[in-house]
């Protein structure tokens, strides 16, 4: 079965330190990763994606990921954490499996990120 | 250019009571995928309408029924509520082209509430 792992729960960091928040996932064939992030009662803002190529994906506000395949990982990772890069943070793999392939997304737990002052 | 458009953004129900919910997905956007999303959790596929049929379905009962209207809009209906209905229900739309779904985005949600 696919499947997408975070395996914390929240990562605390001081404003003006890099982050890494992590990921690992198990699939039938090429991965397609994602990560969202969501904001207190709203819903998910895309922020990068690996389909193929370069290993090192940038996506938006200064986020980037590193896709490893021998580790089958995929953590997100900025430079320099802002306060505003509080929120809840999602990686998730689309579906390849299965008769009907409607590439649903399979999402991991969530991660709290707190970046504090 | 519009996003994705839920309607309510809160709805609180009575266990036993029905419920719909509406979306309208991104302007060019031809698919609509149905999500849970339980407190403290990842979201749950529900299920996925392209050319107003379901194309596939994730792990709910029947309670949960999807409809997608010639307009690309989708309604998702859940039938005799139980408490753990309780939950953001995400709408995602998609361009399917080539046997696959590209570029999911998704709107703020639905806040459902069952007492």
């Amino acid at each position: 079965a696919q499947s997408v792992a975070q395996p914390e729960d929240q990562v605390n960091v001081a404003e003006g330190n890099p982050l890494t928040v992590k990921c690992t996932y198990s699939v039938s064939g090429n991965p397609y990763l994602f990560w969202y992030v969501q904001y207190p009662n709203r819903g998910l803002q895309f922020l990068l994606k690996y389909i193929t190529g370069d290993n090192l994906v940038k996506g938006s506000y200064g986020f980037e990921a590193e896709f490893n395949k021998s580790q089958t990982s995929f953590h997100l990772k900025k430079p320099s954490a802002l306060v505003s890069d509080s929120a809840l943070y999602f990686c998730a793999v689309r579906d390849t499996g299965g008769s009907s392939n409607t590439g649903k997304l399979i999402f991991g737990q969530g991660t709290t990120l707190q970046v504090k002052p | 250019d519009a996003g994705v458009t839920q309607s309510p953004t809160h709805l609180i129900k009575t266990r036993g009571q029905q419920v719909t919910l509406r979306c309208s997905p991104k302007s060019g956007h031809d698919t609509v995928s149905w999500y849970q999303q339980a407190l403290g959790q990842g979201p749950q596929f529900i299920f996925q309408y392209y050319e107003e049929e379901e194309r596939q379905r994730g792990n709910f009962p029947d309670r949960f029924s999807g409809h997608q209207f010639p307009n690309y809009s989708s309604e998702l209906n859940v039938n005799a509520l139980l408490l753990g209905d309780s939950a953001l229900y995400l709408c995602a739309s998609s361009f399917f082209t080539g046997g696959f779904n590209y570029g999911y985005t998704f709107g703020s949600g639905t806040r459902l509430t069952v007492v």
